[in-house]
């Protein structure tokens, strides 16, 4: 089965800086590539996806991920972080049927 | 719209009960999930509904049955609680499984003593 790594649990930046929450997957297959956000006591929301095609994807909120099949990873970035960002963020992969598995998270704390 | 719903949002069990976890979503999707999620282990799959009337096992499925009533409604049942089953739990739906967007309710928190 699938699996994915996110290496960093807690990444604290400063207000407009830039953004990276590294992501890595094992599969064997074409993988299905989402990043969801979650806010403190709610569910969870999708930021962006990738099945094909080209491999800088953009999302909501001025996210976007890059494919790199070469090094199995799908980093999320974001150029200048507001403190609305904070949150805690799972990246995921999927096998094109209904099996998704998910990351342990990081959590993104902003400094003012 | 409400999108998916969950209820309840929080209970408290002891260990050896019983109950159902409630889940509907009014976007008239086709598949539905179940996750439990744990602090540092993200999201785990317990059991889908890739269509009414079907149901497949996910990552986690010991200690939990599962029941499509309909298109809208997706059921959690825990037969004996344990304390190991104390979690999130989130409901979630897409238009279709694979790459289709999932949308996620609030969640229901669980406690087992």
């Amino acid at each position: 089965a699938q699996s994915v790594t996110q290496p960093d649990i807690h990444i604290t930046v400063s207000e407009g800086a830039s953004l990276e929450l590294r992501c890595n997957y094992s599969y064997g297959a074409t993988p299905y590539l989402f990043w969801y956000v979650q806010s403190p006591g709610q569910g969870l929301q999708l930021l962006l996806k990738y099945f094909s095609g080209d491999t800088l994807v953009q999302g909501i909120k001025g996210f976007e991920a890059e494919f790199k099949r070469s090094q199995s990873s799908f980093n999320l970035r974001k150029p200048s972080v507001h403190w609305s960002d904070a949150a805690e963020y799972f990246c995921a992969v999927g096998d094109g049927n209904n099996d998704m598995r998910f990351g342990a998270g990081t959590r993104l704390t902003v400094k003012p | 719209n409400a999108g998916v719903t969950q209820t309840p949002k929080f209970q408290v069990l002891k260990t050896g009960q019983s109950m159902t976890l409630q889940c509907a979503q009014d976007m008239n999707h086709n598949s539905m999930y179940w996750y439990r999620q744990d602090p540092g282990m993200g999201l785990r799959l317990i059991y889908y509904s890739a269509s009414e009337g079907t149901t497949d096992k996910g990552e986690v499925p010991n200690g939990y049955n599962v029941s499509r009533l309909n298109k809208r409604e997706f059921s959690l049942r825990l037969e004996s609680a344990a304390p190991s089953q104390t979690s999130v739990y989130f409901c979630a739906s897409s238009e279709y499984g694979g790459g289709g967007t999932q949308y996620f309710g609030p969640g229901t928190r669980l406690l087992v003593l």
